[in-house]
């Protein structure tokens, strides 16, 4: 079965704070893609990134970086120095083999920068 | 730029109501989804379509039908809505049938409160 966990439900942070948004996944197959989206207050779910479970290479995007390890089958999320509009819900998705063509979602992590 | 506009951004219904919530795409995906989001449960499938005319259960198709007559168009139907279907309630689109790492693109969600 495949599954996705985000086992922070809210995090509250200073601006200019580091913060790490935590994604455990389970699946068997051994080909699979994880996303991180972001959910800001308007409600329209954005795309942030996308690895494949044969990357294992860490990315980075200005203030954003992802950390996959499939050991730990954790795909994690880090923003740092926050800035107030980084306040937003951002949910890890998953797609799998024999999943299909389904995204299955964590519950979302609710991110508040506070000014 | 990758379109998904869903017909209403808030919506009251009467228990008992029969309730249709439209979802246009406009870059010719064959993926469609239909999403519910619910405080602490995160984003569950309801139904989705891999190509017109066809369609496939998620997670909770309980009460709901969907219809795809139109590659575009992707409908999500409450046969008699009640209140536990009060919820938010996102469509998004994904470009190949059999691919496991295109990204999903969401509409801006419909909030559905049923009264």
């Amino acid at each position: 079965a495949q599954k996705v966990t985000q086992a922070q439900t809210e995090i509250s942070v200073v601006e200019k704070e580091d913060v790490t948004l935590d994604c455990v996944y389970e699946t068997r197959d051994t080909t699979y893609y994880l996303f991180w989206y972001k959910q800001p207050p308007s409600g329209e779910l954005v795309f942030l990134i996308r690895r494949n479970s044969f990357d294992e290479q860490n990315e980075i995007s200005g203030r954003y970086s992802w950390n996959f390890q499939k050991s730990t089958s954790s795909f994690n999320f880090t923003i740092t120095a926050s800035q107030v509009v980084d306040s937003a819900v951002y949910f890890c998705a998953l797609t799998s083999d024999s999943g299909t063509y389904k995204y299955i979602f964590g519950t979302g992590t609710r991110l508040k920068v506070l000014a | 730029d990758v379109k998904v506009t869903q017909s209403s951004r808030y919506l009251v219904k009467r228990t008992g109501e029969k309730v249709f919530l439209e979802c246009v795409q406009d870059m010719d995906h064959e993926n469609m989804f239909w999403y519910r989001q619910d405080p602490g449960l995160g984003l569950r499938l309801i139904y989705f379509s891999y190509d017109v005319k066809m369609k496939e259960k998620g997670d909770i198709p309980e009460g709901y039908s969907v219809s795809r007559e139109k590659k575009e168009r992707f409908s999500l139907i409450l046969e008699s809505a009640s209140t536990n279907q009060t919820s938010m309630y996102l469509c998004a689109s994904s470009l190949h049938s059999q691919e496991l790492n295109t990204e999903a693109f969401f509409g801006q969600g419909t909030r559905l409160t049923v009264v």
